[in-house]
């Protein structure tokens, strides 16, 4: 069964242009959440999705970020404008409700760079 | 609110030499911990996880981790390591039947030397 797919692995792009992170979760799974990995502050959670609504935003950083998950099968984290302090691994991971139980399955990642 | 604290940032260990991780964690309620493994330029895995019942859980990789309801800790422990251990050790906390959302901690470098 395909995991978590996100795209692209890899980005670098140049300060103040818009970025757009994309992701297919497991078909099924019904909770989407995206997290940010950097050195500095470890792994942060961004914003959570369940059945396509998103429950939780606290985490995304400001105004500058959002996400969307138009459908069950896709989400999208944009960053606009990007600067070089948004510079981090981008996961995507899903699960299926649970009460918190059930294991959340991550992708690869996405590999921003802005400079 | 939860919160995870991982105690080291790296553990070097010989190849066979048995290694403990340690995580302690806060919360007011009720919990359910997760230990997740995360190799070079890869996504977190899980390892192995405690909901409840016996408090020594045993995961994949000849991995376990006791929870210890007293301490607060979730220490994950193998008595025989490899190289291919190598990788970034996180552990994680949800509230019991609460939402879906984990909070980690900020990972274990376990670095295992031949």
């Amino acid at each position: 069964d395909a995991g978590v797919i996100q795209s692209p692995r890899h980005e670098v792009t140049e300060m103040g242009q818009e970025v757009t992170l994309r992701c297919k979760p497991i078909s099924g799974h019904n909770s989407l959440f995206w997290y940010r990995q950097t050195m500095m502050r470890g792994l942060e959670l961004l914003i959570y999705f369940n059945n396509n609504v998103p429950i939780d935003d606290s985490g995304m950083p400001e105004d500058r970020f959002s996400a969307k998950m138009p459908n069950a099968s896709f989400s999208t984290l944009k960053i606009q404008p990007s600067e070089p302090r948004d510079s981090a691994v981008y996961f995507c991971a899903s699960s299926s409700t649970g009460g918190g139980r059930n294991t959340i399955y991550f992708g690869e990642g996405s590999w921003l760079t802005v400079v | 609110a939860q919160s995870v604290t991982q105690l080291d940032s790296q553990v070097p260990v010989f190849e066979e030499a048995p290694v403990e991780l340690r995580c302690n964690y806060s919360s007011s309620v009720s919990v359910y911990l997760f230990w997740y493994v995360q190799y070079p330029n890869q996504g977190l895995q899980l390892l192995l996880k405690y909901l409840s019942g016996s408090t020594l859980v045993k995961g994949i990789n000849g991995f376990e981790a006791e929870f210890n309801k007293s301490q607060t800790s979730f220490h994950l422990r193998k008595p025989s390591v490899h190289i291919s251990d190598t990788a970034e050790y996180f552990c994680a906390v949800s509230p019991a039947g609460g939402s879906e959302k984990l909070v980690f901690g900020k990972g274990t470098k376990l670095t295992v030397n031949p």
